[in-house]
C-alpha cells in the first residue's frame, strides 16, 4: 500500500490531453513538494517534473506539474505515442522518520 | 553529465545480506550539495525509497527497512554502497542507485540490477 495514491491506469488518444492525480497527507504533499517520474517498459525511472511544476532541462513543455492542499496533478498534452509509460509521484514526508515516499504508479496507455 | 552504475550478485541466499555498490562518473561525490540514494522495484510494481546519504556520511533510511539497512560511502573510490540483511524473498527486485538533491528529488538514476532472493 503506497503512502501516495495514484490512479493504476490513465489512458488517451493521440494529441488529446490527460491528467493524472496524486494524492497524499499533510505529512508529505501538504508541506513538500512533488516531483514526478516517467518510466518507459524496461527502462529505469526518469525525473519528468521537480518542486510542483519545474521541469529539467530536455523535458518537453508538453508536460506540467501542479500542486493544490494534499494532492498533485500531472498534465501531459498533445499525447504523443512515446508517452506510452508508467509515472510515479513522490514527495519528502515530514512523519516521525522523515523519507521519501512514492505513489503506487500510473500506466499510461496511448490509444 | 553524471552516470551511475550498480555492481554485486545477483543473488543472494535467504537469511544473508545483500550487498551493492554504485559507481559514480562524471561527477564527485565529495563535491557536496548531493544525495546519494538507493530505491527498489519489485518485479512489476512501484517504486521504494531505501535511503540515502551525503558525503558527509548523514544517511536517512526508509523506516520500514532501517533495522536492515546501511548505506555508506567511499568518497576515495566515489563509490557508495547498499548492505540489507537477512533478506528474504520478499526483498528480489530491482535496486537502482541514484543522484538526488535534498528533499528527495533523485535527479539521475543508474540502470538497474536485479536482485534475486532464493536458496
Amino acid at each position: 500500500q503506497s503512502v501516495l495514491t495514484q490512479p493504476p491506469s490513465a489512458s488517451g488518444t493521440p494529441g488529446q490531453r490527460v491528467t493524472i492525480s496524486c494524492s497524499g497527507s499533510s505529512s508529505n504533499i501538504g508541506s513538500n513538494t512533488v516531483n514526478w517520474y516517467q518510466q518507459l517498459p524496461g527502462t529505469a525511472p526518469k525525473l519528468l517534473i521537480y518542486s510542483n511544476n519545474q521541469r529539467p532541462s530536455g523535458v518537453p513543455d508538453r508536460f506540467s506539474g501542479s500542486k493544490s492542499g494534499t494532492s498533485a496533478s500531472l498534465a501531459i498534452s498533445g499525447l504523443q505515442s512515446e508517452d506510452e509509460a508508467d509515472y510515479y509521484c513522490a514527495a519528502w514526508d515530514d512523519s516521525l522518520n522523515a523519507h521519501v515516499v512514492f505513489g503506487g504508479g500510473t500506466k499510461l496507455t496511448v490509444l | 553529465q553524471v552516470q551511475l552504475q550498480e555492481s554485486g550478485p545477483g543473488l543472494v541466499k535467504p537469511s544473508q545480506t545483500l550487498s551493492l555498490t554504485c559507481t559514480v562518473s562524471g561527477g564527485s561525490i565529495s563535491s557536496g550539495g548531493y544525495y546519494w540514494s538507493w530505491i527498489r522495484q519489485h518485479p512489476g510494481k512501484g517504486l521504494e525509497w531505501i535511503g540515502y546519504i551525503y558525503y558527509s556520511g548523514s544517511t536517512y533510511y526508509n523506516p520500514s527497512l532501517k533495522s536492515r539497512v546501511t548505506i555508506s560511502v567511499d568518497t576515495s573510490k566515489n563509490q557508495f554502497s547498499l548492505k540489507l540483511s537477512s533478506v528474504t524473498a520478499a526483498d528480489t527486485a530491482v535496486y537502482y542507485c541514484a543522484r538526488g538533491l535534498i528533499g528527495g528529488v533523485i535527479q539521475y538514476w543508474g540502470q538497474g540490477t536485479l536482485v534475486t532472493v532464493s536458496s
